[in-house]
Formats: structure tokens, sequence, C-alpha cells
């Protein structure tokens, strides 16, 4: 058990769709990071919040973006939804440059 | 710079050892270890930072070698619930804001 909770667990979408997957960090941690992790990858960085604002960004078109709330939340936003974007998207939260704790994930499937 | 991580997978019987290791072309401030078993998040097991210290938990242990930019997990006497995938993270820089670069993971398999 992490703290970190992600919702929702599953999400099926359309092609063309947008998205908006939550996250809400562990009590008292400041950064949040988002990863994109497909079958049999290690988890991929898309960027990453402190402090509420974006702080650090992965090789991903800007169709993939965030923010981050005063009390640390974050959502991740991905817009035109194309079939590779299936994936599981995790959130970690972390004090800093201390050790990150991930959510569960968010499993999206595009069709 | 993605790490490498080897071996690709890894098959132990119970009470058997095995070494994972992970490589970058980087400097590296730190190395964090993980462990994710199927369908779950990854779960931390440990950091080590420059200057070559070593960490253990458990029958875990871990190196952190800064000239070689290079980290080992040492798994010994393996157990069933070892099972699942390693991922090494780095972090190149000591700054908030910095993220982890995952490797593409080590799987180990532990049968009875």
């Amino acid at each position: 058990e992490t703290g970190v909770t992600q919702s929702p667990t599953h999400l099926i979408k359309t092609r063309g769709q947008q998205v908006t997957l939550r996250c809400s960090s562990q009590s008292g941690h400041n950064t949040v990071s988002w990863y994109q992790q497909a079958l049999g990858q290690g988890p991929q960085f898309i960027f990453q919040y402190y402090r509420e604002e974006e702080n650090g960004r992965g090789n991903f078109p800007p169709r993939f973006s965030g923010l981050q709330f005063p009390n640390y939340s974050s959502e991740l936003n991905v817009n035109a939804l194309e079939l590779d974007d299936s994936a599981l998207y995790l959130c970690a939260s972390s004090l800093e440059t201390g050790k990150a704790f991930f959510g569960q994930g968010t499993r999206l499937t595009v069709v | 710079q993605q790490p490498v991580q080897s071996p690709q997978a890894v098959i132990l019987r119970e009470g058997e050892d095995a070494v994972i290791n992970c490589s970058s072309s980087k400097a590296l401030y730190s190395v964090h270890w993980y462990r994710q078993k199927h369908g779950e998040a990854p779960v931390f097991l440990m950091i080590l930072l420059k200057g070559g210290e070593q960490k253990g938990h458990d029958k875990i242990s871990a190196s952190f070698n800064e000239k070689k930019q290079q980290s080992s997990l040492y798994l010994t006497a393996s157990q069933l619930s070892y099972s699942g995938t390693y991922f090494c993270g780095t972090d190149p820089r000591n700054q908030a804001g910095t993220a982890l670069i995952f490797g593409k993971g080590t799987t180990l398999s532990v049968s009875s």
C-alpha cells in the first residue's frame, strides 16, 4: 500500500477521443511523475510536476498534457487518442529526489 | 539514454541466487530498483546513491559502482515471492524535477 491512488483503473476509449487520468499522491509528496508502460516494457517518462509546475518532460507529443493541483494531486490529459496510446499509465509521487511510490495504474485501451 | 539491464530473463529454483545488472552510458547520481508483479504497480526496493555504497534488505542487496555507472542487484536464497520483473531506474541529476529513466526490465521466475 503506497498511498498513491489512480482513477479509473481501466478505461476503453475510441481513437480520436480525449481522456483524463487522475492521481492522488502520497501525503506530503510535492512531486508527481507520469509514466507510460507498454506491455513487456519498462515505464517511459511522460512528464513531471513539482509544486504545480511542469518540471521535466519526456519524448511525448504536446497532446499529452497535465496539471498538478495545490494538494499535489495530478491529472494526465491525452487528446486525439491513437491506437498506440493503449498502455498502462502510472503515476509516481515522491518528495523531490527521494524514492518514488507508484500507484496501481490506469489501463487504457484505445479501439 | 535508457539504462541497459542484463540478463533479460532468469529462471531459478527456490534457494538459488541471481544477479541482475544495470548499466548506464551517462553519469548517475543514483540508481533505484523496483519489482513489478504481473498486473501490479512497481514496488520500491532500494535507492543507491553515488559513492559506491552497497545496501541490503533481507536477502536482497545491491551495489553501485559510480566509476562504471553500473549497479547490480543480488538476490540470494531466492523465494517464490521474488518472482516478477525487476527494473532499475536511473537518475542522472540531483535536482528537484528529475525523473527516473527505467531499463526494459529483467524477468525473474522462481519455481519450487
